[in-house]
């Protein structure tokens, strides 16, 4: 059984840096694109960005080019998404999402909720 | 960007309603569309695939059709289960998602 597991909730001061997880397992993690989709309180749900951990291909939404970085550790079969300065308004739950495609998304973690806050 | 507008952003209906809720994309996408259905507190899940394939184990009430720029999510008699959030997604070129619709009892 495919299963995404992230980790646990954040709160952080503006300008501190962070990265949350997400572990996946029951799958070959090299064949498999990893996603992160924002969801701010109260509101939709955004695409993010993508990785291939097969040969870490990434790609990026433009709207989060540049504010965050997706990465991969094979060896544990982990990915992360970190920020280096956070913001209040990066406050949101943040879930990762799996697909054999790099298309839509059968497989979704439990979400990281992420508060920042001074 | 492709930009994904759904409508509508809500929507009040009762049990055993027909209900439609349509996507625009911004340009065409052919049939690289999904629907996912999210409910309060949970991650969403999906429901249809290449914009009218059924998921395994999604009932048969939901279908899914469209190409190009519109699509459509029906759900063709409305359950208690079925009141959520749907929100539409182009994977064509990079992913957006559509601002979502919500369920509403009447």
């Amino acid at each position: 059984e495919v299963q995404l597991v992230q980790s646990g909730a954040e709160v952080k001061k503006p300008g501190e840096s962070l990265k949350i997880s997400c572990k996946g397992s029951g799958y070959s993690f090299t064949s498999f694109w990893i996603g992160w989709v924002r969801q701010m309180p109260g509101k939709g749900l955004e695409w993010m960005g993508t990785i291939y951990p097969g040969d870490s291909d990434t790609r990026y939404s433009p709207s989060f080019q540049g504010q965050v970085t997706i990465s991969v550790d094979k060896s544990i079969s982990t990915a992360y998404l970190q920020w280096s300065s956070l913001k209040a308004s990066d406050s949101a739950i943040f879930y990762c999402v799996g697909s054999y495609s790099s298309g839509w998304y059968r497989y979704w973690g439990q979400g990281t909720l992420v508060i920042v806050s001074s | 960007d492709i930009q994904m507008t759904q409508s509508p952003s809500t929507l009040s209906a009762s049990v055993g309603d027909r209900v439609t809720i349509t996507c625009r994309a911004s340009q065409s996408i052919s049939s690289w569309l999904a629907w996912y259905q999210q409910k309060p507190g949970k991650a969403p899940k999906v429901l249809i695939y290449k914009a009218s394939s059924l998921e395994s184990g999604v009932p048969s009430r939901f279908s899914g059709s469209g190409s190009g720029t519109e699509f459509t999510l029906t759900i063709s008699s409305l359950q208690p289960d079925d009141f959520a959030t749907y929100y539409c997604q182009q994977y064509n070129s990079h992913s957006t998602f559509g601002g979502g619709t919500k369920v509403e009892i009447k």
